[in-house]
């Protein structure tokens, strides 16, 4: 089954300790990106990476690394979490030709808490 | 700046009334355009797409959305709603221009009620 797997679906941290929230593809897209979803402002690009070993920042990167090594794989990470990055992380991959154009597909979602 | 508008946070509606779900975007340039659907503790989905041709496009579960380039809009609608259309709705826009990027409106929370 073609999906985009997160994990995570839940994490509790506290404020400094660092966490990875790693997310996988099976359907061999280029394209990856990490989004937060917080109450009144939709979806907001953290990163992107267009292909291995090529990633960008997208609008609200602070705080945020990531790294492409493997195609299938594009972990999130978080160095030093702090509250303000209590938010639902979404995950998603597309083809990169015509793949914004066609569609997006979408992880679970990991929701973290962090106190 | 480009924006994805979605003005209403919230839309409460009762079972077989149609609905009508806003959006509008900042720029007239070659745009496409997108509805995905979120329901309860998933991710999204592509409702449905604008990409160019017929400016009123369909889904497989009765919505459809239009198209009007002179009011920079793309309202998602449905003649008649279930329970099961209960969901977050968001608007997301692809502008052709160098930057091809894909921004996300805020989205609408459909209540669709009994």
């Amino acid at each position: 089954e073609a999906q985009v797997t997160q994990n995570p679906r839940y994490l509790i941290t506290v404020t400094g300790k660092k966490l990875t929230v790693t997310c996988s593809q099976n359907m061999n897209h280029e394209y990856m990106s990490w989004y937060r979803q917080d109450p009144g402002l939709g979806l907001r690009q953290i990163y992107y990476s267009m292909n291995v070993e090529v990633t960008d920042k997208g609008d609200v990167p602070e705080g945020y690394k990531v790294s492409r090594k493997e195609k299938r794989n594009f972990p999130l990470i978080l160095e030093s979490p702090s509250p303000n990055q209590t938010s639902l992380y979404f995950c998603a991959s597309s083809l990169l030709f015509r793949g914004l154009s066609e569609k997006l597909f979408f992880g679970s979602g990991t929701q973290l808490s962090v106190l | 700046a480009q924006s994805v508008t979605q003005l209403d946070s919230q839309v409460p509606v009762f079972e077989e009334a149609p609905v009508e779900l806003r959006c509008n975007y900042s720029s007239s340039v070659s745009v496409y355009l997108f509805w995905y659907v979120q329901y309860p503790n998933q991710g999204l989905q592509l409702l449905l797409k604008y990409l160019s041709g017929s400016t009123l496009v369909e889904s497989i579960n009765g919505f459809e959305a239009e198209f009007n380039k002179s009011q920079t809009s793309f309202h998602l609608r449905k003649p008649s709603v279930h329970i099961s259309d209960t969901a977050e709705y968001f608007c997301a826009v692809i502008w052709m221009d160098s930057s091809y990027k894909l921004i996300f409106g805020s989205g609408t929370r459909l209540l669709v009620r009994p």
